[in-house]
C-alpha cells in the first residue's frame, strides 16, 4: 500500500445512475489530483486540489462533480454519464511546496458506463 | 497548450540490451521531469526524476538525461529484464504543481 487508497477499484454504472469514487491519502500531502486514463491517451488531469481549494478544472464536463472536504480525502461525484466517459481513474497526491516532487498514486477505479 | 510528446509508443528489446525512450516537451518554464512505469492492471509508480539545474541523475540500471536547449528527456534502461516490461510515462512539471504526461511507451522485454 502506497499510502493513496482508492475505492471502489471496479464500478459498473447505468448511464442514469449517481456514484461516487473516493481517495484517501495517509501522506501529509497537500495536494490532490484526479486523473483519468483511457486507451492509447495520455493521462489526462482533470482536477487540481491545493490545501483544499480546487485551483484547476481542466475543462471537465459538468456530469463529473469533485468534492475536497479536507486535505486527505478526495470525491468525485458521478451522474449521466456517457459511454465514452468509461476509464481507469486514477487519484494521486502530492506535497507542495519545498521543490517538486512526483505524485503518488492510488490503484485507481476502473469505470464502466453501460 | 502546453504538450509532452513521447517515443517510441511501442519498444521490444531482447533481454540485456539497453532500451531508451525520449520525450519532448513545449514549455520552456518546466523544470521538473518526472519518469513513472505502470505494470499490468496496476498503478503508476515513481522510478526516477531530473531537475532542470541536472543534465543526468542515474540509479542502478536506470539513467535519465535532459537537455533543456532542445527541451529533450530520455530514459535510459540498460541489461533491461522481463520485470522490466511495463508501461512508462514521461512527465513535465507546468505551473507550481500540474504536470504534463507523454502518451506512454510499451516496453517489452523478451526472454
Amino acid at each position: 500500500e502506497t499510502g493513496v487508497t482508492q475505492t471502489p477499484r471496479h464500478l459498473v454504472m447505468g448511464m442514469t445512475n449517481k456514484k461516487s469514487l473516493k481517495c484517501e491519502q495517509h501522506l501529509g500531502h497537500n495536494a490532490m489530483y484526479w486523473y483519468k486514463q483511457s486507451a492509447k491517451k495520455p493521462l489526462e488531469l482533470m482536477f487540481v486540489y491545493n490545501f483544499k481549494e480546487q485551483t484547476e478544472n481542466n475543462s471537465v464536463p459538468s456530469r463529473f462533480s469533485p468534492e475536497c472536504p479536507n486535505s486527505s480525502h478526495l470525491f468525485l461525484h458521478l451522474h449521466t454519464l456517457q459511454p465514452e466517459d468509461s476509464a481507469l481513474y486514477l487519484c494521486a497526491s502530492s506535497q507542495v511546496g519545498g521543490g517538486a516532487q512526483g505524485y503518488t498514486f492510488g490503484s485507481g477505479t476502473r469505470l464502466t458506463v453501460v | 497548450g502546453e504538450n509532452v510528446e513521447q517515443h517510441p509508443s511501442t519498444l521490444s528489446v531482447q533481454e540485456g540490451d539497453s532500451a531508451v525512450i525520449k520525450c519532448t516537451y513545449s514549455d520552456s518554464a518546466s523544470n521538473y521531469f518526472p519518469w513513472y512505469k505502470q505494470e499490468l492492471g496496476k498503478r503508476p509508480q515513481l522510478i526516477i526524476d531530473i531537475r532542470s539545474n541536472v543534465g543526468e541523475k542515474k540509479d542502478q540500471r536506470i539513467a535519465v538525461t535532459l537537455n533543456k536547449t532542445a527541451k529533450h528527456f530520455s530514459l535510459h534502461i540498460t541489461e533491461t529484464q522481463p520485470e522490466d516490461s511495463a508501461v512508462y510515462f514521461c512527465a513535465s512539471q507546468s505551473g507550481t504543481y500540474k504536470y504534463i504526461f507523454g502518451t506512454g511507451t510499451r516496453l517489452k522485454v523478451l526472454a
